[in-house]
């Protein structure tokens, strides 16, 4: 398996401009999760979706950050318009529902952004 | 307010000695608990999880113990190696408001020095 699969590794943008991360989540697995790692907070979870629904999105920091996911296989983490504050890494990863309780979660191996 | 605490930020151990990592959650809700292992530039990694049922889980040289009671659990590898070094964190989940979520510390870097 390809694993999950984020775009892009890295984007620099000016402020005020809008990002679109994207995420392949692991084939067959029906939870998705949006994560933003900082010095300060560490991985703090921005939404979580469960067969393309949106769960909970309490994380997401302001109206500014939107998350879709159309389906199974694609989930997109908007901000526009962004700001310098918005620089960190962004983990998508993915888990399955099924088999025994306590399954793993597995990551993408990130889009680190920058807002200049 | 962190449901799930990690106070060392850091820890350096030497080479072939015991590394100990500390985690603690504030939720009694939680049953199920994960450490990560994240490489500067990649994702985290899944190391080893253990659920609260279960006050010890072992794999190899790492072990996880959990202290119900006192809402803590602890990570210890042994022997520890240079390619141990990495950025730990503990994870949580369970009950009704988290099911499958999880809610993650924010991580103690570990040094181990040759």
């Amino acid at each position: 398996d390809a694993g999950v699969i984020q775009s892009p590794r890295h984007e620099v943008t000016e402020m005020g401009q809008e990002v679109t991360l994207r995420c392949k989540p692991i084939s067959g697995h029906d939870y998705l999760f949006w994560y933003r790692q900082t010095m300060m907070r560490g991985l703090e979870l921005l939404i979580y979706f469960n067969n393309n629904v949106p769960i909970d999105d309490s994380g997401m920091p302001e109206d500014r950050f939107s998350a879709k996911m159309p389906n199974a296989s694609f989930s997109t983490l908007k901000i526009q318009p962004s700001e310098p504050r918005d620089s960190a890494v962004y983990f998508c990863a993915s888990a399955t529902s099924r088999g025994s309780r306590g399954n793993t979660i597995y990551f993408g191996e990130g889009s680190w952004l920058t807002v200049v | 307010d962190q449901q799930v605490k990690q106070n060392s930020p850091s820890l350096s151990v030497q080479e072939g000695r015991i590394s100990i990592l500390n985690c603690d959650y504030t939720n009694s809700m939680f049953d199920y608990f994960l450490w990560y292992k994240k490489y500067p530039a990649e994702g985290p990694t899944f190391l080893i999880s253990i659920s609260s049922i279960k006050d010890k889980n072992e794999d190899g040289r790492f072990t996880v113990f959990l202290n119900k009671s006192a809402k803590h659990l602890s990570l210890h590898i042994v022997p520890s190696q240079p390619g141990d070094s990495a950025v730990y964190f503990c994870a949580a989940s369970g009950g009704e408001n988290y099911g499958q979520n999880f809610v993650f510390g924010p991580g103690t870097r570990l040094s181990v020095l040759p």
